[in-house]
């Protein structure tokens, strides 16, 4: 059980482009969602934290505009990269927590390499 | 603003017990001890967490000091699978942000 997928596993775009990553939750009910961004050989960073149906809080630093997040269902929340440059290009992880009742624990995606030229 | 300090690497012997030791001297009462690790380029995958009691459970045990001001991940048996970084964090009861530092690359070698 727990099980979280995030697709695409890998995306390569243009710079300028947009790129929407999807997070979704396979046997339970997320009522936080949580994206993480990992460069080489750092430790992960969290970016945001998004509740089903409502707006998500971003991290100091994190901009809002450039990171769209929408946490439409209990099982499913996406992340937009807009105009992506070349420092955009890393491994975006998102993690999902039950709700009220449910296990305290983050579960963890697969994750997604973004990788901008 | 590192909570906890965990060694920067260590090796294991395929076959034996690995004890990953972690610092969180400036812990709350309010505040659980988590255990994470991340294979490359995998998301982290959850291990165990406490508050005050030790824990086992069918991956790991986790040994907390009484003062709980340090705790000790105890991979049972390592094999060449559990090679990953671990990652020691303390979270809010309630918060359910993670902060992940640097972890400790540990290395199971046959």
């Amino acid at each position: 059980g727990a099980v979280v997928s995030q697709h695409p596993s890998w995306v390569i775009c243009k710079s300028g482009t947009s790129v929407k990553i999807e997070c979704r939750s396979l046997d339970f009910q997320a009522t936080t969602m949580f994206w993480y961004r990992q460069f080489p050989k750092q430790s992960l960073m969290l970016m945001a934290t998004s509740n089903e149906g409502s707006k998500a809080t971003y991290e100091q630093g994190v901009e809002k505009d450039k990171f769209l997040i929408n946490h439409a269902s209990l099982t499913l929340s996406t992340l937009t990269v807009t105009s992506a440059h070349p420092e955009d290009s890393s491994f975006y992880i998102c993690s999902a927590k039950g709700g009220a009742g449910g296990r305290d624990e983050q579960f963890f995606g697969p994750g997604t390499r973004l990788t901008v030229l | 603003d590192a909570k906890t300090t965990q060694p920067t690497s260590m090796d294991c012997a395929e076959g034996r017990a690995a004890n990953l030791p972690c610092n969180h001297s400036t812990i709350s009462g309010n505040e659980y001890v988590y255990w994470y690790r991340q294979i490359h380029s995998q998301g982290p995958q959850y291990i165990i967490h406490g508050l005050k009691n030790n824990e086992t459970n069918e991956m790991a045990s986790l040994i907390i000091t009484e003062d709980r001001k340090s705790s000790t991940l105890i991979l049972p048996h390592a094999t060449l699978r559990d090679t990953a970084v671990y990652y020691c964090i303390v979270r809010v009861i309630n918060d359910y942000k993670l902060s992940f530092g640097a972890g400790t690359t540990v290395t199971v070698r046959a």
